[in-house]
């Protein structure tokens, strides 16, 4: 079975606070992917990776950096976090090649006050 | 425009019902399809693939349109335990675009 995890179910930060979100897959998947969920909008992709060291922006990146330094890990940092970006993120994983479907991890619920 | 529509809903059904789901995507150049559930404070998950020829699990069937681009969901004698949001999803390259889900409550 695909495992995606993912550092903190539920976290609360200030104002201006670096964050760190982490993601942890377990099927050697060459891509991960960092999204946000929020009501009416769907999932937005903020960045990807489709290799070590490798990322792309999505389409929301602004606020948001990631780091890629071992194929199972990706992260997310806030760099100075702002209330707009209290949401949902969601983690994935996937092969670059068919089968072509993702694996999500279970959510980081980010309250930024 | 956006790359994946989907009629948001919400569709509540009774039990024993067949219920369809419909969505378009903008691009033509789009490679693979899929549909995914997501239940209330879960994450995704994948439901099934759709592929041009049409495909069956069960209750459920999913057809693609390429001319229309065009993808349906067929959920046939519906259950309580398929209320949950479905997302229609297109993959191109690397990237993933997901539609914003359309809500179903199978009520008894």
């Amino acid at each position: 079975d695909v495992k995606v995890t993912q550092s903190s179910r539920y976290l609360v930060k200030r104002t201006g606070e670096k964050v760190f979100l982490e993601c942890v897959q377990d099927m050697d998947h060459e891509n991960m992917f960092w999204y946000r969920q929020d009501p009416g909008l769907g999932l937005r992709l903020i960045y990807f990776s489709y290799d070590v060291k490798m990322k792309e922006k999505g389409d929301i990146p602004e606020g948001y950096s990631v780091s890629r330094e071992k194929k199972e890990r990706f992260s997310l940092i806030l760099e100075s976090a702002s209330t707009n970006q209290t949401s949902m993120y969601l983690c994935a994983s996937s092969f670059p090649r068919n089968p072509y479907e993702q694996y999500f991890g279970p959510g980081t619920r980010l309250t930024v006050t | 425009r956006k790359e994946v529509e989907q009629d948001p809903g919400p569709f509540n059904v009774p039990e024993g019902a067949t219920v369809a789901f419909n969505c378009t995507y903008s691009n033509s150049a789009s490679q693979s399809f899929f549909w995914y559930r997501q239940d209330c404070r879960k994450e995704p998950k994948l439901l099934m693939s759709v592929y041009s020829s049409g495909n069956e699990d069960g209750r459920f069937t999913a057809q693609l349109n390429r001319a229309s681009q065009y993808i349906s969901l067929l959920i046939r004698d519906s259950k309580l335990s398929d209320s949950a949001t479905y997302l229609c999803v297109v993959n191109r390259g690397n990237q993933f675009y997901f539609g914003t889900g359309t809500s179903l409550t199978v009520i008894p």
